[in-house]
């Protein structure tokens, strides 16, 4: 079975704090994907990686950064922490292009920033 | 405009229904399209996934998709209470599979 973990299923940070969250994955993927998923709104992708050590922005990377050093692990980071990145974050893997693109998702980390 | 609208519902239903899913998206180059179901407090799951235009069917579960009227739909026959959760439409902006543009999600609640 794939799994993807996240290292918090909920978090409560201050404004202004930096904020780390851990994804790992086991099952030797090549890409892997940081979303927020927000009510009305639905997923909407941070940053994605397909390599050790390579990114590329989604959609709204605005106040985040992201940093992939081993194949199994991508950690999205706020680097100051802001109430309006209070959200749903979902990490994901998938095998690379060519083999299928289903997304493997964690279950979550519920983010309050006060 | 957005790129993909769904109705985000709730849309309730009584058990043994046809359910009609759908989505409308504007961006003519998606290229794949696929139904990720998610259960609450849970990360969405690949249900369905298609290419071309047409109809795929898996189970009690049918895939549609028109790229002409840029419409794609899933039906769920036979519903049961365990299909209560929230359906999201996905589609591909590239040819590698990674850079995907998610509808809102609809929920669905299946009444026994």
């Amino acid at each position: 079975d794939v799994k993807v973990t996240q290292s918090s299923r909920y978090l409560v940070k201050r404004t202004g704090e930096k904020v780390f969250l851990e994804c790992v994955q086991d099952m030797d993927h090549e890409n892997m994907f940081w979303y927020r998923q927000d009510p009305g709104l639905g997923l909407r992708l941070i940053y994605f990686s397909y390599d050790v050590k390579m990114k590329e922005k989604g959609d709204i990377p605005e106040g985040y950064s992201v940093s992939r050093e081993k194949k199994e692990r991508f950690s999205l980071i706020l680097e100051s922490a802001s109430t309006n990145q209070t959200s749903m974050y979902l990490c994901a893997s998938s095998l690379e292009w060519g083999q299928g693109y289903e997304q493997y998702f964690g279950p979550g980390t519920r983010l309050t920033v006060t | 405009q957005k790129e993909v609208e769904q109705d985000p519902g709730p849309l309730s239903v009584p058990e043994g229904a046809i359910v009609s899913l759908n989505c409308t998206y504007s961006n003519s180059a998606f290229q794949y399209f696929m139904w990720y179901r998610q259960y609450s407090r849970k990360g969405p799951e690949l249900l369905m996934y298609t290419y071309s235009s047409g109809n795929k069917e898996d189970g009690r579960f049918t895939a549609q998709v028109d790229k002409s009227s840029k419409y794609i739909s899933l039906f769920i026959r036979d519903s049961q209470p365990s299909d209560s959760a929230t359906y999201l439409c996905a589609m591909s902006r590239d040819n590698y599979g990674q850079n995907f543009v998610f509808g809102p999600g609809t929920r669905l609640s299946v009444l026994p």
